[in-house]
Parts: structure tokens; C-alpha cells; sequence
């Protein structure tokens, strides 16, 4: 298995609840990045790490969504204070390097369920 | 902000036939743009990536093309097969932000 996992693959809470979205991304790989799918909404980027450092945060839907990157390795994305409308699949994907050329392998997703 | 369209939402060919998938972007200052393809309940699988400075790419029976000038690119599929039905996205990099559009949904019929 030398994909990119991520963790749960579903995960159900209440509104108001934080939760923590986990992504492994394929070993070597320096960047990463967080999408958002949404229902009738499309594909939403949030978020991409080089190696720990996030250039740019302001794909980050509200200050309630943050994420890290420890390692250079795996990363969490955390929702604070879950809302309805945060219900979505969140996908990961590694990509070797981020230049010219960035072939984006990614993982199966996280669907986040929020009641 | 960048905005992507895709056209059409859904399409639905006999299986041979030659296809083309549209995508259109408002703002041409882009980094590259890329196309998808996302299998129901899977993770998207990356099909091309055309460099801002490019014009096309091909891979096996795909060819996407780019013109900047109009903000513009298809995806060409030759001699479609069932195997082909799935959802194919593109998207444009402007910046440090990625903008996808919302897909056209591809059915191929044996």
C-alpha cells in the first residue's frame, strides 16, 4: 500500500463538535493538499503544504479550519465548531514536488457528515 | 477570482465514437492547467497537466489542449470505451490556488 490514506473514511458528529481529518501522504512526497467536495458545489481546494509549510491559507473556508504538517509527512486538517455546511468528502493528495510539472496522486477521501 | 465552467454537465455516447470535453476559464494568467477523472465513491486520478507555455498534451487516446488568449481547453477522448465513463474535471492554477470546474459526467454505452 503505497498510496495516500487518510483517516476515518466516515465520520458522523454533531454540529458543534471539532473534528480531525488525517491524511498519509505517499512516503517522499513534499507536498500536499486538501480539497473539499461538496454536494451540487464541486471540487474546493483548501490548502497545500510544502514540505511543513502552507505558502497560502487562504483557500481556508473560515478561521474555524485550520491544518499542519509535521514531518514533512502526515497532515490533519481540523474543523472547529462543525457546521452543517461543513458536510462534506474532504480529499488528500502528495505530490512529489510542487513545480512545473505536479502530478497529484489522491487518496479515497474522509466523509464528514456534520447533524 | 478565477472562475471554471465546464460544458456539458453530461454527456452520453455509443461506445467508438470520438468526444470532445470542454472547459473555460475567466482569468488567462494561469500556472498550468490540469484534467481529472473521478470514479464514483473514488479519489480523482490525474490525467494531464498542460504547462501555462503549452499548447497540448497527449497520453494514449486523450489529447487536451490549451489557448490561453480565450481561456479555453478540451479534452479530446478518441474511440471511447465503457471503461472511459467517469466524471472528468479540470482544473486551472493561478497563483498558489487551484480552481476546479464542476465536471462533465461521461457515460459511455457498450
Amino acid at each position: 500500500g503505497a498510496g495516500v490514506s487518510q483517516s476515518p473514511s466516515n465520520k458522523v458528529t454533531e454540529k458543534g463538535k471539532d473534528v480531525e481529518l488525517r491524511c498519509d501522504p505517499i512516503s517522499g512526497h513534499t507536498a500536499l493538499y486538501w480539497y473539499r467536495q461538496s454536494l451540487g458545489q464541486g471540487l474546493e481546494f483548501l490548502i497545500y503544504f510544502q514540505g511543513n509549510s502552507a505558502p497560502d491559507k487562504s483557500g481556508l473556508p473560515s478561521d474555524r479550519f485550520s491544518a499542519e504538517r509535521t514531518g514533512g509527512s502526515v497532515s490533519t486538517l481540523t474543523i472547529q465548531r462543525t457546521q452543517q455546511e461543513d458536510s462534506a468528502v474532504y480529499l488528500c493528495a502528495s505530490s512529489l514536488y510542487r513545480s512545473l510539472y505536479n502530478e497529484q496522486f489522491f487518496g479515497p477521501g474522509t466523509r464528514l457528515t456534520v447533524l | 477570482k478565477q472562475e471554471v465552467t465546464q460544458i456539458p454537465a453530461a454527456l452520453s455516447v455509443p461506445e467508438g465514437e470520438n468526444l470532445v470535453l470542454n472547459c473555460s476559464f475567466t482569468d488567462s494568467a494561469i500556472y498550468n492547467l490540469q484534467w481529472f477523472r473521478q470514479d464514483p465513491g473514488k479519489g480523482l486520478t490525474s490525467l494531464l497537466l498542460i504547462q501555462s507555455s503549452q499548447r497540448e498534451q497527449t497520453s494514449g487516446r486523450l489529447n487536451a489542449s490549451l489557448d490561453k488568449s480565450s481561456g479555453r481547453s478540451t479534452l479530446y477522448i478518441a474511440a471511447s470505451q465503457p471503461g472511459d465513463s467517469a466524471t472528468y474535471l479540470c482544473a486551472v492554477i493561478t497563483g498558489n490556488q487551484f480552481y476546479f470546474g464542476t465536471g462533465t459526467s461521461l457515460t459511455v454505452i457498450p
